[in-house]
């Protein structure tokens, strides 16, 4: 079945560690997008990515990194400079139409907590 | 830039009741507009999508919106609510970059 598949669903981290989340989709999106989910914040964009090689940060992307080295993959790195990175975190992906994106797909979601 | 804005953090109806959760776009006219519900501990699951071949979209659940250009509003309704429907909802407009969402609302169903 296609889809978007987060890994791991539970993560916990020291202070002071980076750690890295996996997005894989297998959907030919063209798309990715990762979210960090606070309670009363709803989703808040951390960095976007149209094609393979390219993204972009997004509202709050100070913290974190990212690649996209193939189509199918989208790995988030939490880094140490992310000094309140207890969340959860969601990826997503759409299609892009050459002008608009279309509706995004999302996966199961990360909560990463701080230890 | 796009922009949605979601009237009421949380909401809450008696089992049986009608629905209403408001989703108000910025005044440009979207090329799609969306709505997501999302249950605890998971990813955002599509409930329905406008892309301006209807006004009145269905989508899933028994779920519907209505996009009303007049009013920039493409409000969700369901007609009778079944405690299966707590959730929070997600409205969400399409950008030539991005995808923004709204702040969400959390629906509470009384039994």
């Amino acid at each position: 079945d296609g889809g978007i598949t987060q890994s791991p669903k539970y993560l916990f981290r020291k202070e002071g560690q980076n750690v890295t989340l996996s997005c894989e989709q297998n959907l030919n999106h063209d798309a990715m997008y990762w979210y960090r989910q606070d309670p009363g914040q709803g989703l808040r964009l951390i960095y976007y990515s149209q094609i393979v090689n390219d993204f972009q940060k997004g509202d709050i992307a100070e913290g974190y990194s990212v690649s996209r080295e193939k189509k199918e993959s989208f790995p988030l790195t939490v880094t140490s400079a992310q000094k309140n990175p207890t969340a959860f975190y969601l990826c997503a992906s759409s299609t892009w139409t050459g002008r608009w994106n279309t509706e995004a797909f999302f996966g199961q979601g990360t909560r990463l907590t701080v230890v | 830039a796009q922009s949605v804005t979601q009237l009421g953090s949380h909401v809450s109806v008696s089992e049986g009741a009608l629905v209403l959760l408001r989703c108000n776009y910025s005044s440009s006219v979207p090329p799609y507009l969306f709505w997501y519900v999302q249950y605890p501990n998971q990813g955002l699951q599509l409930l329905l999508k406008y892309t301006s071949a209807a006004t009145l979209v269905k989508g899933i659940n028994g779920f519907e919106a209505e996009f009303k250009k007049s009013e920039t509003s493409f409000h969700l309704t369901k007609p009778s609510a079944h405690m299966s429907d707590a959730a929070e909802y997600f409205c969400a407009v399409t950008g030539a970059n991005n995808l923004f969402f709204g702040t969400g609302t959390r629906l509470t169903v009384i039994p």
